[in-house]
């Protein structure tokens, strides 16, 4: 089975602020046939269900603001937030979907 | 607007069994995989179980393998989970979400279920 480390898991932002997170996954998430990177990340808002912001490691969803931004390749992966907004605070979750499907532990974001 | 709703969920002794639904409206149900994932109280997520749009493919977690399943009736837009041996480590809430390819684009609001004696 594939694990899924994410860090911090908690991380205390003021607004304005840019903000980085990590995902590691046990073994590469990146297939070789497509050249694709099968990780999503996911923001989850008290009370809320989780809400898709990334696709494929970098591409958005639509509508999701361009300050949210995937990168990574292989096992290596992060979300960054150019500018941390109050709406933004949340937990934020990578998933893989390369062998069935799992999730990090998840990074929550709080206010300084 | 696509809808996903949960229904089903309760308090529930352990050993016993619970069936939950998933109502889809706003797409077309039967083009799409569907994923069952779960949250413990003040947990992470946990990915339960996964059903291809025609149910030739059906995955399980270990976690619940040989005691869950999942199965879907696209003529009712209806996906389900039928729980049985449910054990206290079950409790959480619920989520059934659409698998857009391999990728779980929309989420309902989830049920809870609570397994206690």
């Amino acid at each position: 089975d594939i694990v899924m480390t994410q860090t911090p898991s908690s991380q205390a932002v003021s607004a304005g602020e840019k903000v980085t997170m990590s995902c590691k996954s046990s073994q590469s998430l990146l297939y070789s046939e497509n050249k694709k990177n099968y990780l999503a990340w996911y923001q989850q808002k008290p009370g809320q269900s989780p809400k898709l912001l990334i696709s494929w490691a970098s591409t958005r969803e639509s509508g999701v603001p361009d300050r949210f931004i995937g990168s990574g390749s292989g096992t290596d992966f992060t979300l960054t937030i150019s500018s941390v907004q109050a709406e933004d605070l949340a937990v934020y979750y990578c998933e893989q979907y390369y062998d069935t499907w799992t999730f990090g532990g998840g990074t929550k974001l709080e206010l300084k | 607007e696509v809808q996903l709703v949960e229904s089903g969920g309760g308090l529930v002794q352990p050993g016993r069994s619970l069936k939950l639904s998933c109502l889809a409206s706003g797409f077309t149900f039967s083009n799409y995989g569907m994923n069952w994932i779960r949250q413990a109280p003040g947990k992470g997520l946990e990915w339960v179980a996964s059903i291809s749009s025609s149910s030739s493919y059906i995955y399980y977690a270990d976690t619940v393998k040989g005691r869950f399943t999942i199965s879907r009736d696209n003529a009712k837009n209806t996906l389900y989970l039928q729980m049985t041996s449910l054990r206290s480590e079950d409790t959480a809430l619920y989520y059934c979400a659409r698998l857009r390819t391999v990728v779980a684009d929309y989420w309902g609001q989830g049920v809870m279920v609570t397994v206690s004696s």
